[in-house]
């Protein structure tokens, strides 16, 4: 089946410094990729949809030059934290859509990130 | 935009049983219902999903059915099993396009 390959899994980086996570997808062209965020026991919330070679579309109150989306390869999406804080700790979870299957949709691992 | 409601947030059942998960949606236009396990500390996983075209579908022990006039769907699991243990996530999407997430349930088998 279909794999996305989230990385990494876990960060801890202090207050104040930039952090990237990557999303790639194994063995399929993923047309789209979507940056979700999860705080512990609730939803997944949308952060952000991205379409290869074009900007990525933020939803409302993420923003998008805290959260620095680049999706410049077919296989390869990119999100940076930047001058993260505290507050940014949560988990992010990753998914790429094939752009062969209206409805292959697969989720990447998900990375814990920690600010202190 | 899409609302999907899901109950209940949290659901124990004695290994063996069955358990049902229930969602609601608001958007008559979704078509697409799939169903996401997630275990902690992980991505989720797909364990099935449905298509507006069907009413039901099953994979060995996990069903979901689909009730377009009253816009709700639910996962059936029987037969748990201690690691049916999880978080499942119900879902609403417009032909794969954005989805839209339910809040989650945490299903607890008791051995």
């Amino acid at each position: 089946g279909a794999v996305v390959s989230q990385h990494p899994s876990w960060v801890i980086c202090k207050s104040g410094t930039s952090v990237k996570i990557e999303c790639r997808s194994l063995d399929f062209q993923a047309t789209t990729m979507f940056w979700y965020r999860q705080f512990p026991k609730q939803s997944l919330m949308l952060m952000a949809t991205s379409n290869e070679g074009s900007k990525a579309t933020y939803e409302q109150g993420v923003e998008k030059d805290k959260f620095l989306i680049n999706h410049a390869s077919l296989t390869l999406s990119t999100l940076t934290v930047t001058s993260a804080h505290p507050e940014d700790s949560s988990f992010y979870i990753c998914s790429a859509r094939d752009g062969a299957d209206t409805y292959g949709y697969t989720f990447g691992s998900g990375t814990r990130l920690t600010v202190v | 935009g899409e609302n999907v409601e899901q109950h209940p947030s949290t659901l124990s059942v004695q290994e063996g049983d069955s358990a049902v998960i229930k969602c609601t949606y608001s958007d008559s236009a979704s078509n697409y219902f799939p169903w996401y396990k997630q275990e902690l500390g992980k991505g989720p996983q797909l364990i099935i999903d449905i298509r507006s075209n069907v009413g039901e579908k099953k994979d060995q022990r996990i069903a979901v059915t689909l009730n377009k006039t009253a816009k709700h769907f639910s996962l059936h699991i029987t037969e748990t099993q201690p690691e049916d243990s999880a978080v499942y996530f119900c879902a609403a999407s417009f032909t794969g396009n954005q989805f839209y997430f339910g809040t989650g349930t945490s299903l607890t088998v008791i051995p």
